[in-house]
């Protein structure tokens, strides 16, 4: 049971280039997001998943694009991308029930553009 | 959701109780408080969560006040591998947002 798994764990971009973020749940879950983190700072939403075919954005949404075509797969899309896009992204996945146990982390993607 | 206030660090010896706390004064009735966890440099780990009542598991306890406006999280013995930053959030809705958390630092 791998719970959470993003690939690939490190990359540098040049700016301007494009590349997407695969991440990957076998808890069977309804919910997926995706979060950037920033030195210093908390977790910031950049677009979340209620389901199969469904998207929605978050607090910073961007410069990213997103799709959830199978349900155990969110993946995150920077089309073009600008240095203020060098982050840790976190990918995580819940159940929908209100009382639940909680957001399952994935180990991050650290992002460099140069 | 409601905001959240939590003291930017704490310290805490090895082998006794920490006590982290987080003012939540603006919570609705139908509101969670929940509790994550980051160790450096790894994706935040749940810990906790609860209503109106106090909430114990393996982990950690949970006390929120009568009048729900804040709460404490207590690791009642607290280890070196405890050192983290400690996210208190309060929800409603179907997405978490994360504030800037308290830095715990366990000594030896």
């Amino acid at each position: 049971n791998a719970g959470v798994t993003q690939t690939p764990k490190f990359r540098v971009l040049k700016t301007g280039q494009s590349m997407t973020l695969l991440c990957a749940q076998d808890m069977n879950h309804e919910y997926m997001y995706w979060y950037r983190q920033d030195p210093g700072m908390g977790l910031r939403l950049i677009h979340y998943s209620v389901g199969e075919g469904t998207t929605a954005k978050g607090e910073v949404p961007d410069g990213y694009n997103v799709s959830r075509l199978k349900k155990q797969n969110f993946l995150l899309g920077l089309e073009s991308a600008a240095p203020s896009q060098t982050s840790v992204y976190f990918c995580a996945s819940s159940r929908p029930d209100r009382v639940y146990y909680g957001y399952t982390f994935g180990s991050g993607t650290r992002l460099t553009v140069v | 959701d409601a905001k959240t206030t939590q003291p930017p660090s704490m310290d805490c010896a090895e082998g006794r109780a920490a006590n982290l706390p987080c003012n939540h004064s603006t919570i609705s009735g139908n509101e969670y408080v929940y509790w994550y966890r980051q160790i450096h440099s790894q994706g935040p780990q749940y810990i906790i969560h609860g209503l109106k009542n106090n909430e114990t598991n393996e982990m950690a306890s949970l006390i929120i006040t009568e009048d729900r406006k804040s709460s404490t999280l207590i690791l009642p013995h607290a280890t070196l591998r405890d050192t983290a930053v400690y996210y208190c959030i309060v929800r409603s809705g179907s997405t978490l947002t994360f504030g800037k958390g308290t830095m715990l630092l366990v000594s030896p």
